[in-house]
């Protein structure tokens, strides 16, 4: 069974820096693409980044170019997600997703990441 | 950036009924488009890849249709548990991009 677990969110104030985590299971994590998504409380989906399988190629909204970066480790199963200078806007939930030809074909529960002074 | 746009943004329909969602895209995508049921409190889930191909486990009353700029998704009869948030999802460029989503609530 494919589970993806979030971890990492928390409440931190604007300017600040949170490391989010995304542990896998149930499949070959290092043969994946793999995705940060996040939903803005009562709002829609916005795909932040996203790495290849290899980790050699990682991609990003404008929104977060610049303050964000996404990694892996393939040796632990986990997916990464560095966030920095957090704004206000940033508040989310941030969903790690696994990518199937950039569909997202499974998907954590989330983690809460709140910016607020 | 391409981008989707969801309509209508409320579907109000009984159970039983079919329920139509359009997206339309500000460019063509060919037929790199997916859709995702979201109910609340719950992660999204893959319904539709590729227009028209539904995902592992997805019930044969979900549709897919349309290439190009246009596409919909078709709710064949509805069930209760169909009630939910719906979005597509373009994997024609980068970045990624989203529609703002169709509500089909209960009438």
């Amino acid at each position: 069974e494919v589970q993806l677990l979030e971890s990492g969110g928390g409440l931190v104030q604007p300017g600040g820096s949170l490391r989010l985590s995304c542990v896998t299971s149930g499949f070959t994590f290092s043969t994946y693409a793999m995705s940060w998504v996040r939903q803005a409380p009562g709002k829609g989906l916005e795909w932040v980044s996203s790495i290849t399988a290899t980790g050699g190629t990682t991609y990003y909204a404008d929104s977060v170019k610049g303050r964000v970066t996404i990694s892996r480790d393939n040796s632990k199963n986990t997916l990464y997600l560095q966030t920095n200078s957090l704004r206000v806007e940033d508040t989310a939930i941030y969903f790690c997703a696994k990518e199937k030809q950039r569909n997202f074909d499974y998907w954590g529960q989330g983690t809460l990441v709140t910016v607020s002074s | 950036e391409i981008v989707l746009t969801q309509s209508p943004a409320t579907l109000s329909l009984s159970p039983g009924e079919r329920a139509t969602l359009s997206c339309r895209a500000s460019q063509s995508v060919g037929d790199y488009l997916a859709w995702y049921q979201q109910k609340p409190g719950q992660a999204p889930r893959l319904l539709i890849y590729d227009a028209s191909n539904r995902a592992s486990g997805i019930p044969a009353r979900f549709s897919g249709s349309g290439s190009g700029t246009d596409f919909t998704l078709t709710i064949s009869s509805l069930e209760p548990e169909d009630f939910a948030v719906y979005y597509c999802q373009q994997r024609s460029n980068w970045p990624l991009t989203f529609g703002g989503g169709t509500k089909v609530e209960i009438k």
